[in-house]
């Protein structure tokens, strides 16, 4: 039983290009949230989301960045415009249910903005 | 009043030796409390939690102390070995809610 994929592991974007970051969650689970880690930080919650509905995303940025869960396919994180200030690491976890319970992480996708 | 506040920021322990990090909270609405490893390069895995109906929770080497009256709870590895050396991070989360509000992590090294 896969755990939860993220893809790409590494990704480098020049300034003012867009990033897409891919997760596919653990079978069975249809909760999904990201998270973003800084250098030497915590995870910071972006944004929660179910098959084709964003519940939550109180944690990401006004401006661009989107997030998305459609019926058939990964979840994806998009940041347009990347600046430098967006250079982290992007962790996706997942669940079965919504609500205070276990999330399992991936192994998350290290995001470098040159 | 959503922080999670933990110590130390990193920690050197001889093999064998006892390793305890610290999560202090203010939110009283908290009701679930999982502790986090991650590797460099690999994301977060789920090590132990706890609700606060009980005081402590063991799995094998790994135990966590909740303490409700002093919105503490703590992580203690015992007989700790090379291979914990890691990172580790407390969390908390409110009911009926999903997001995590993670502490700002430990750094673990163990040495041999």
């Amino acid at each position: 039983n896969a755990g939860v994929m993220q893809n790409p592991r590494h990704l480098v974007r020049r300034r003012g290009q867009e990033a897409r970051l891919r997760c596919s969650p653990m079978k069975g689970h249809s909760h999904v949230y990201w998270y973003r880690q800084l250098p030497e930080e915590g995870l910071k919650f972006m944004v929660y989301l179910q098959k084709e509905n964003i519940i939550d995303e109180s944690g990401m940025p006004k401006e661009r960045f989107s997030a998305e869960f459609p019926k058939e396919g990964p979840s994806i994180l998009r940041i347009q415009q990347v600046v430098r200030g967006d250079s982290a690491a992007y962790f996706c976890a997942s669940s079965q249910t919504g609500y205070n319970t276990e999330a399992f992480f991936g192994q998350g996708t290290r995001l470098t903005v040159v | 009043q959503q922080q999670v506040k933990q110590s130390p920021q990193s920690l050197i322990v001889q093999k064998g030796g006892i390793s305890i990090i610290n999560c202090a909270y203010e939110n009283t609405a908290f009701d679930y409390f999982p502790w986090y490893q991650q590797f460099p390069g690999k994301g977060p895995a789920l090590l132990i939690a706890i609700r606060p109906d009980v005081s402590e929770k063991k799995e094998g080497r790994f135990t966590i102390s909740f303490n409700k009256s002093a919105k503490q709870f703590s992580l203690h590895i015992m007989d700790s070995q090379p291979g914990d050396s890691a990172t580790y991070f407390c969390a908390a989360s409110e009911p009926g809610t999903y997001k995590y509000i993670f502490g700002t992590g430990t750094r673990l090294k163990v040495l041999a």
